[in-house]
């Protein structure tokens, strides 16, 4: 099946420094991923929309300064913390669709998350 | 926008017993799609189940089915024969139907937590 791998799933970093969390699609084309922000016992919480070749759609509230999404390539998209602070601390989670599946098949592929702590 | 509520933040049940968990939503689109996602303690999400709004029949599969109220909104998950390892958080999500880019977001109720006890 698809597989979806994030990387790295645990970071810990200093305040200001940035931080790029990776995820790809390892045995299919995604053109649209999305990366979500999880704190502890909540919800997922969509952050941006990842288009390949082309800018991220953020969601309402989210800094685009902040979190820098790049999708350079079908199988990668990147999710960099700019100057993080321990606010930022959290659960990262990416998804992928599987590029050119026949319509009606929604089903996103789910990376294993990445854990960051800023200190 | 699409909204998804789960009203219960937990739930128990016992091993080999059946237990519901609940699932409304709100939206405005004709064509879309419900889930249920299943996160266990490694917090991966893993998907349990997935219906097509367009189709009547509730999906099924293996131990898990849903129950679709299209007219009232509501798209409950039944989990029969309950097993230690579905112990998780669970999560309902709705989708647009249409096809391309931002479609296929989806959008998350709060999550029911549901302990399975021996």
């Amino acid at each position: 099946g698809a597989v979806v791998s994030q990387h790295p799933s645990w970071v810990i970093c200093k305040s200001g420094t940035s931080v790029k969390i990776e995820c790809r699609s390892l045995d299919f084309q995604a053109t649209t991923m999305f990366w979500y922000r999880q704190f502890p016992k909540q919800s997922l919480m969509l952050m941006a929309t990842s288009n390949e070749g082309s800018k991220a759609t953020y969601e309402q509230g989210v800094e685009k300064d902040k979190f820098l999404i790049n999708h350079a390539s079908l199988t990668l998209s990147t999710l960099t913390v700019t100057s993080a602070h321990p606010e930022d601390s959290s659960f990262y989670i990416c998804s992928a669709r599987e590029s050119g599946r026949a319509t009606g098949a929604n089903v996103l592929t789910f990376g294993a998350g990445s854990r960051l702590t800023v200190l | 926008a699409q909204t998804v509520t789960q009203s219960q933040p937990e739930m128990s049940v016992q091993e080999a017993e059946t237990v519901t968990l609940s699932c409304t939503y709100d939206t405005s689109e004709s064509n879309y799609y419900l889930f249920w996602y299943k996160q266990p303690p490694s917090r991966q999400m893993i998907l349990v189940i997935r219906q097509e709004a367009y189709k009547q029949q509730n999906a099924t599969e293996n131990r898990f089915s849903v129950n679709f109220q299209k007219a009232a909104k509501s798209f409950s998950l039944k989990i029969s024969d309950s097993q230690l390892g579905d112990t998780a958080m669970y999560f309902c999500a709705f989708s647009r139907g249409w096809s391309g880019g931002s479609n296929y977001k989806l959008t998350f109720g709060k999550g029911t937590l549901l302990t399975v006890n021996p």
